[in-house]
């Protein structure tokens, strides 16, 4: 079954370094999404991409992220100068239509720890 | 503002036991609604969903949930739980974004 990828799986960074997060996306789907979990908390929107470019992004997906779709299978969320307080899971999604009724399938995450 | 509730931080049931995972939106219409579930490690996987129609709808690894527009509910059940059930469940409610709720911790004690 296909399903979809993130590599590393846990990504150490020191406060301030830019961090470049990967998704593999289930192939033949055209919509993708990050989401991040803090510690505790809940699963948050960070921003959905279709059609090379942004689709929506919540209030957390600051100037300081961004995300790309280099080829035509990687899927790349980028912290350019990493705080605090970005530690948290982040999930990569895809999706193969737009539409709230379509699920999204869920990568394993990528747990990223800044010190 | 959208939101969703998993009242229960942590559950803890005994295996054979029936489960029942409490789920409350808050939405301007009827959202389509999500159970996922994420074992430790792993992405989160889909139980089960709800669009229109039969308010009970089943899911993967027996389980279902019942939706009740009234209460704005969205309750996860399994008849008798496995030990392979222990996990983290996630509600989670979509419009133009998904909303998840805290999460609910499983445990299940032999």
């Amino acid at each position: 079954e296909p399903e979809v990828t993130q590599t590393p799986s846990h990504q150490v960074t020191q406060m301030g370094q830019e961090v470049i997060l990967r998704c593999v996306p289930i192939s033949n789907h055209l919509y993708f999404y990050w989401y991040r979990q803090i510690l505790g908390q809940k699963v948050e929107f960070l921003v959905s991409f279709y059609n090379n470019e942004i689709s929506e992004k919540s209030e957390i997906f600051d100037d300081q992220f961004s995300v790309e779709r280099p080829d035509g299978s990687n899927f790349t969320l980028k912290i350019r100068s990493t705080k605090l307080e970005d530690s948290a899971m982040y999930f990569c999604a895809s999706s193969p239509n737009r539409g709230s009724h379509y699920e999204q399938y869920f990568g394993p995450g990528t747990r990223l720890t800044v010190t | 503002a959208q939101s969703v509730t998993q009242p229960d931080i942590h559950i803890t049931v005994s295996e054979g036991a029936s489960l029942e995972l409490r789920c409350n939106y808050s939405y301007g219409a009827t959202p389509y609604l999500f159970w996922y579930v994420q074992s430790p490690g792993q992405g989160l996987q889909l139980l089960l969903k709800y669009f229109s129609g039969d308010t009970l709808v089943q899911g993967i690894k027996g389980f279902e949930a019942e939706f009740k527009r009234s209460q704005s509910s969205f309750n996860l059940r399994k008849p008798s739980v496995h030990w392979s059930d222990a996990a983290e469940y996630f509600c989670a409610a979509a419009g133009n974004q998904f909303y998840f709720g805290t999460g609910t911790s499983l445990t299940v004690i032999p």
